[in-house]
């Protein structure tokens, strides 16, 4: 979906750097999550936030940090990047409602940690 | 943590005929299901939600079913096309948030 912009696409790193993903939308959602992908296994949250304010920790957020810089943009830090931290990464969004409300997702960032 | 499985991981289909790709669910408590394509390269995108007060939804070709007394989410393609060859894969939530399968592989015989 263009309404939500991953970069970089791909990312090759070795063991111990830091980087970042970063995620832009213009689909005017207070809502933003980062999500990663493994073969064989299903979505995985990391951290949301559903506001400029607001930081979440999801089921895997070791390892990682999050940023939201602004209502538009979410990013997302491994400090000291491992191997099994090679996977594809989704950064989403969705409206603010009473609950849970569909996602939206972006063309995703296929990180490799050597 | 939760249990979001499909019961076939790979299905072929003629074109044209009607594709079946089924999900079951542990969470009793969840109320609301989405299905997802993810096609190579892209990110996964919406088909068809559906809430827990539904037994039923159907969009453009596309049927979800939900049986909330065995926890089973099936998605029903008419007419599948090639550009129906994707990964399909549900999500439930409980409220708080999503909960995905590891998804189902659509291949489209032409």
């Amino acid at each position: 979906d263009a309404d939500v912009t991953q970069t970089p696409r791909n990312r090759i790193t070795k063991t111990g750097k830091r980087i970042m993903l970063e995620c832009s939308q213009t689909k005017g959602h207070d809502r933003m999550y980062w999500y990663r992908q493994d073969p064989g296994l299903g979505l995985r949250l990391i951290y949301y936030s559903f506001d400029v304010k607001d930081i979440n920790k999801g089921e895997i957020s070791d390892g990682y940090s999050v940023s939201r810089q602004a209502q538009a943009k979410f990013s997302l830090s491994l400090e000291s990047a491992i191997p099994n931290q090679t996977a594809l990464y989704f950064c989403a969004t969705s409206e603010a409602g009473t609950g849970v409300e569909k996602l939206f997702f972006g063309s995703g960032t296929q990180l490799s940690v050597l | 943590g939760e249990s979001v499985g499909l019961h076939l991981p790979t299905l072929s289909v003629q074109e044209g005929d009607n594709s079946i790709i089924n999900c079951a669910y542990s969470n009793s408590a969840s109320d609301y299901f989405i299905w997802y394509k993810q096609e190579s390269g892209k990110g996964p995108q919406f088909i068809i939600d559906i809430r827990s007060n539904m037994d039923k939804r159907q969009g453009q070709r596309v049927t979800v079913l939900l049986n909330k007394t065995v926890k089973h989410l099936s998605l029903q393609i008419a007419a599948t096309q090639p550009g129906d060859s994707a990964v399909y894969f549900c999500a439930e939530s409980p409220g708080n948030q999503f909960y995905f399968g590891t998804g189902t592989s659509l291949t489209v015989i032409p």
